[in-house]
């Protein structure tokens, strides 16, 4: 089966860097995403990663690493609203995506 | 903008009813994606479409169903509600039929069965 694993919860404090890991194990991989979901909210989409690398976008940076199957989010100067839940998620190549269960960032002062 | 919008944001149904979830997108996007979201176990593919009349199941797909007659909709259908379906249910579009394509979401509807 197809199966993605990230922390449940991180916490850290403003100005901080966190770093959110995803591992996963499949078949048919065609790239990782990352979303944000504040409570109440709808996901949306922050960062894809096709080639193995980091792709940086302003304060958030992606990392893809397929030869381990794993990928991470690294966000830089946290601030408070950061706090969010952050999924991770593949694609694969037959158009459907997985979504891991999620990790839910508390940024503190 | 992409505009993705659920017909409506909580709903109250009782069980054994037929219930229908509608998501219209208005970006001409090819795929359209049915998940449910719940504590700890973040979104799980219901069903998901990337053409008109053509669906393919995702991980759950166990007493749903859909309907996809025009590109700009994509209807999911409880056949007889039941208790373990009361979720928030979030609809999704993606532009191509490419599988990594950013998706779109809905604002979700709550759905509660009694």
């Amino acid at each position: 089966g197809q199966s993605l694993e990230q922390p449940s919860e991180v916490t850290a404090v403003e100005g901080a860097i966190v770093q959110i890991n995803c591992t996963y194990q499949t078949s048919g991989f065609y790239g990782l995403s990352w979303y944000q979901q504040h409570d109440g909210g709808a996901p949306t989409f922050l960062s894809y990663n096709a080639l193995d690398g980091l792709e940086e976008t302003g304060r958030f940076s992606s990392f893809l690493s397929r030869s381990d199957s794993y990928g991470y989010l690294l966000l830089q100067e946290l601030q408070m609203k950061d706090s969010a839940s952050y999924f991770c998620a593949v694609g694969y190549n037959n158009n459907d995506m997985r979504f891991g269960a999620g990790t839910r960032l508390t940024v503190k002062p | 903008d992409v505009k993705v919008t659920q017909s409506s944001r909580y709903l109250v149904k009782r069980t054994g009813e037929k219930v229908f979830l509608e998501c219209v997108q208005d970006m001409d996007h090819e795929n359209m994606f049915w998940y449910r979201q719940d504590p700890g176990l973040g979104l799980r593919l219901i069903y998901f479409s990337y053409d008109v009349k053509m669906k393919e199941k995702g991980d759950i797909p166990e007493g749903y169903s859909v309907s996809r007659e025009k590109k700009e909709r994509f209807s999911l259908i409880l056949e007889s509600a039941s208790t373990n379906q009361t979720s928030m249910y979030l609809c999704a579009s993606s532009p191509t039929r490419q599988g990594n394509q950013p998706q779109h979401f809905g604002d979700g509807t709550r759905l509660s069965i009694l």
